[in-house]
């Protein structure tokens, strides 16, 4: 069974920071491709990051470039996502999802999230 | 504003078939393929259909997946009150180099 758990969460103020964690387990991880997704409140998805299977292509939305890294550790079959600067419209439950089919953002399966509230 | 135009709502009886539209462009619906989620209240979205027209093992042929141009679109036939719940399309953008999800339909089965 495929099971990717979130975990790192927290209540920070803006401008802070914060690691999320997504450990994976049920696949093999290192050959999907990985992503973050991240729902703000009452609001639809945004597509946050994503990472090839080999980590040698990341990519991020205009929103959080700059501010976010995403890095995956396949040793430990856990997928990162390092969030600086953090603003309050960051405030959201970020998921972690793995890649089926060609392209990245088929997201086959989701862990349950991770809620991040950025407030003073 | 979504760069993936969805309706806001939809809804439709019992037994009857309803359609969710996706609207993009050539950087994004046009050359990539699409996927579409359900999501209930307060869970995870759910992977319902992938690159455009299929369907992951487990998910019924009431659900199917269609495309023309930049547009992409969800069907659902023999609807339920169980599929009550939002609905997603999301692709890849070339130019943006970044994924994409639209706004979100909320289907209401009366």
């Amino acid at each position: 069974e495929v099971l990717l758990l979130e975990s790192g969460g927290d209540l920070v103020q803006p401008g802070g920071s914060l690691r999320l964690s997504c450990a994976a387990s049920g696949f093999r991880f290192t050959s999907y491709a990985m992503s973050w997704v991240r729902q703000a409140p009452g609001k639809g998805l945004e597509w946050v990051s994503g990472i090839s299977y080999s980590g040698d292509s990341i990519y991020y939305a205009d929103s959080v470039k700059g501010r976010f890294a995403i890095s995956r550790d396949d040793f430990k079959n856990t997928l990162f996502l390092q969030m600086n600067s953090l603003r309050v419209e960051d405030t959201a439950v970020y998921y972690c999802a793995n890649s089926q089919g060609v392209i990245i953002t088929t997201l086959g399966h989701w862990g349950q999230g991770t809620l991040v509230t950025v407030s003073s | 504003q979504s760069v993936l135009t969805q309706p806001p709502s939809v809804s439709a009886a019992p037994g009857q078939k309803v359609t969710i539209s996706c609207s993009g462009s050539s950087s994004n619906v046009g050359n990539n393929y699409v996927s579409w989620y359900q999501q209930f209240p307060g869970t995870a979205p759910k992977l319902l259909i992938y690159e455009d027209i299929k369907r992951p093992s487990g998910i019924p042929d009431r659900f199917s997946g269609s495309k023309s141009g930049s547009s992409a679109t969800l069907g659902i036939t023999g609807l339920q009150t169980g599929d009550e719940a939002d609905y997603y399309c999301g692709t890849w953008d070339g130019s943006l180099n970044a994924g994409l999800f639209g706004g979100g339909t909320k289907l209401t089965v009366l």
